[in-house]
C-alpha cells in the first residue's frame, strides 16, 4: 500500500451538508498538502499544513494533522455544488520525496 | 502571479510515435517534477531534477527521458509510445532554498492521447 491513502473513496452529500475526508501516510514528513482536482483538469493547491501544526483553516476549509496516527482530516462545510472534484493528499518527508495519495472523489448534489 | 507552464495543452501521438512535452517552473524555481496520471488514478511521480541535475526517480519507464535545462525548463521525452501511455502529464516546481515546505506548484497537464 502507498504513502498518503484516503477514505472513503467516494463521498456522496447533499450542498449545505459537511465533507470529511481522511488521509493516512507511513513514514515521518516535513509537510503535507491537500490538493483538488476537478474531472480530467488540473490540480490545485488547497493547503498546507506543517509537520508542527495541528490544525489550520482556509475559508470552508479546515484541516487537521495528528503526526502521533500518521493521520490528516480535511472537512469541507456548506459544501456546494462548485465542490464536486477529486480531492488529494500529498506527504512531504525531510528529504523533500513527494508522494500522492490516492484521492477521494467528491459528489456534491444540490 | 506567474504559473507553472506545460506544452502542449494537449497531444495526440500514434503508438510507436514520440512526443516531448514542456514545462516552464515559476521563476525563481530550481526544482522541476513530472508526474503521470492514468484514468480515474491518482498521480504518480516520475521523476524530478534540482539545479539541472536528476534529483530523484520513481516510476518512469526506461522509454521515457527527461531534462532541465540551464533556464530550468524541463523537457520529458517520450519514445516507442504505447496505447497506456495515454495519460495526463503534470510538471510542478518549487523552490529548494530555505526549503522548509518544499510546496509544490503544478502546472495544467499535457493530456496525451496515443492511438
Amino acid at each position: 500500500s502507498q504513502q498518503g491513502e484516503e477514505d472513503p473513496q467516494a463521498l456522496s452529500i447533499q450542498e449545505g451538508e459537511n465533507a470529511t475526508m481522511n488521509c493516512s501516510y507511513k513514514t515521518s514528513i516535513n509537510n503535507l498538502q491537500w490538493y483538488r482536482q476537478n474531472s480530467g483538469r488540473g490540480l490545485v493547491h488547497l493547503i498546507l499544513i506543517r509537520s508542527n501544526e495541528r490544525e489550520k483553516h482556509s475559508g470552508r476549509l479546515r484541516v487537521t494533522l495528528d503526526t502521533s496516527k500518521k493521520s490528516s482530516s480535511l472537512l469541507i462545510t456548506a459544501s456546494r455544488a462548485a465542490d464536486t472534484a477529486s480531492y488529494f493528499c500529498a506527504t512531504t518527508d525531510s528529504w523533500g520525496k513527494f508522494q500522492f495519495g490516492a484521492g477521494t472523489q467528491v459528489v456534491v448534489t444540490p | 502571479a506567474a504559473g507553472v507552464i506545460q506544452s502542449p495543452r494537449h497531444l495526440i501521438k500514434e503508438k510507436r510515435e514520440t512526443a516531448t512535452l514542456k514545462c516552464y517552473p515559476i521563476p525563481r524555481h530550481d526544482t522541476v517534477y513530472w508526474y503521470q496520471q492514468g484514468p480515474g488514478q491518482d498521480p504518480q511521480f516520475l521523476i524530478s531534477f534540482y539545479e539541472k541535475m536528476q534529483s530523484d526517480k520513481g516510476s518512469i519507464p526506461d522509454r521515457f527521458s527527461a531534462q532541465q535545462f540551464s533556464d530550468y525548463h524541463s523537457e520529458l521525452n517520450m519514445s516507442s509510445l504505447e496505447l497506456g501511455d495515454s495519460a495526463l502529464y503534470f510538471c510542478a516546481s518549487s523552490t529548494s532554498w530555505g526549503a522548509s515546505t518544499y510546496e509544490q506548484y503544478f502546472g495544467p497537464g499535457t493530456r496525451l492521447t496515443v492511438t
